[in-house]
């Protein structure tokens, strides 16, 4: 089955303790990014990848860094985390460009919270 | 940059009547598409239609259709005959030709009455 995966689903942390939402897909797409999602202010992306070892910063970097060493696979990484990051976070790929009309597909969401 | 606005925070319409929801966007960029996703309650994210800033024709894709103005700077969704399932939040979104990012706008909360 064609899906992008994330885990944990759930987590519930405390500042500073350093920690890794993985994510992967299988439908051998190109395009993969992060987003999170506050309410009242919809999705903001975090990070995106357009291929492996390239990746680039989306309009609410800070305190995140990714990396993209394989093609499936795109992990998050809090390197200290702090409350403002609690939120739901999504993963989701596509096969090429956005802006040619590529649909993206979401991962269920990763529910985190910083104490 | 890219803004995404969607005014309407909230909605409510009756089953089977057609419903509306508003998106502006505001670009510099020539080239751009538009998007428009669904999540209902269980917190997935569907993709819903598209629309490039060079089609010539409104999308379409079933009970959805893109009211695309260009002058306007308006990109809204019209879905015909709606059904208790349409239900959900949804959300405009853009991205640039030769910039990927992706912008979000804050999403319209729509909910079918039956």
């Amino acid at each position: 089955e064609a899906q992008v995966t994330q885990n944990p689903r759930y987590l519930i942390t405390v500042t500073g303790k350093k920690l890794t939402v993985t994510c992967s897909q299988n439908m051998n797409h190109e395009y993969m990014s992060w987003y999170r999602q506050d309410p009242g202010l919809g999705l903001r992306q975090i990070y995106y990848s357009m291929n492996v070892e390239v990746t680039d910063k989306g309009d609410v970097p800070e305190g995140y860094k990714v990396s993209r060493k394989e093609k499936r696979n795109f992990p998050l990484i809090l390197e200290s985390p702090s409350p403002n990051q609690t939120s739901l976070y999504f993963c989701a790929s596509s096969l090429w460009r956005l802006a040619g009309g590529n649909e993206q597909f979401f991962g269920p969401g990763t529910r985190l919270t910083v104490l | 940059a890219q803004k995404i606005t969607q005014t309407q925070p909230g909605m409510f319409v009756q089953e089977k009547e057609a419903v509306t929801l508003d998106c502006t966007y505001d670009t510099s960029d020539p080239s751009y598409g538009l998007f428009w996703y669904k999540q209902p309650s269980s917190g997935e994210m569907i993709f819903l239609i598209y629309q490039g800033s060079y089609d010539q024709q409104n999308a379409t894709e079933g009970r959805y259709s893109l009211n695309f103005q260009k002058a306007r700077k308006s990109a809204n969704l019209v879905i015909s005959a709606s059904q208790l399932g349409d239900s959900a939040m949804y959300f405009c979104a853009g991205s640039s030709f030769g910039n990927e990012k992706l912008t979000f706008g804050t999403g319209t909360r729509l909910t079918i009455i039956p």
